[in-house]
């Protein structure tokens, strides 16, 4: 257990449905992250919250859509998603401070498959 | 020139072995370095930072070379449990809080 929980751990989708990401952290962290990780791709960074203000958007499609009601839950709202979308879509958070080496703590994932 | 570049490998080893994984990244202005390690269908780990002094971890040792924005890892004695994939990645602090650039990462395979 990394302190970063995510649900669900897998989650198969139609392409019309609705679903939702979760992740909480129990680490005391102020900065929240979404990131998505396809096979032969590098980490992708999608948003950025910092004390539960968005801070980036990495061009993502608008069928994502973040929400961070407290500095402890970050969700990712997904409709109408394509099957390229498929990928594992992991969260993590961080303490804020510009010029400081802090590293990220990663939840486990959500392993996303769009049919 | 992508941001952060790695030798994807895989790098194929003997248990005992020393192996070295080298980076490369593009933004001179780029102020915090790490490696992570994420072993097979699981999440990417904090392994260690990277300090312009180079630094020792037990069996890892990191180095960083900010004149040819360069980063190593070097592990020493390998173990089979060492065996995944190794992302080296970057910091960069700019109007909004820190963005860590991943790269694709270098699988190690350690064999018994």
């Amino acid at each position: 257990e990394t302190g970063v929980t995510q649900t669900p751990r897998h989650l198969v989708m139609g392409m019309t449905n609705k679903k939702s990401l979760k992740c909480e952290q129990h680490l005391g962290h102020n900065a929240m992250y979404w990131y998505k990780q396809s096979a032969k791709k590098p980490l992708e960074l999608m948003f950025v919250y910092n004390f539960k203000e968005q801070t980036e958007n990495n061009s993502v499609p608008s069928r994502f859509s973040p929400e961070c009601p407290n500095s402890s839950h970050l969700f990712l709202h997904l409709h109408t998603l394509q099957p390229e979308d498929s990928a594992l879509y992991l969260c993590a958070s961080s303490h804020t401070g510009v010029g400081t080496n802090y590293g990220y703590t990663f939840g486990s994932g959500t392993r996303l498959t769009v049919v | 020139r992508k941001e952060v570049e790695q030798d994807p490998g895989p790098f194929n080893v003997p248990e005992g072995a020393t192996v070295a994984f080298n980076c490369t990244y593009s933004n001179s202005a780029s102020q915090s370095f790490f490696w992570y390690r994420q072993d097979c269908r699981k999440e990417p780990k904090l392994l260690m930072s990277v300090y312009s002094s180079g630094n020792e971890d037990g069996r890892f040792t990191a180095q960083l070379n900010r004149a040819s924005q360069y980063i190593s890892l070097l592990i020493r004695d390998s173990k089979l449990s060492d065996s995944a994939t190794y992302l080296c990645v970057v910091a960069n602090y700019g109007g909004s809080q820190g963005n860590l650039i991943f790269g694709k990462g270098t699988k190690l395979s350690v064999k018994p």
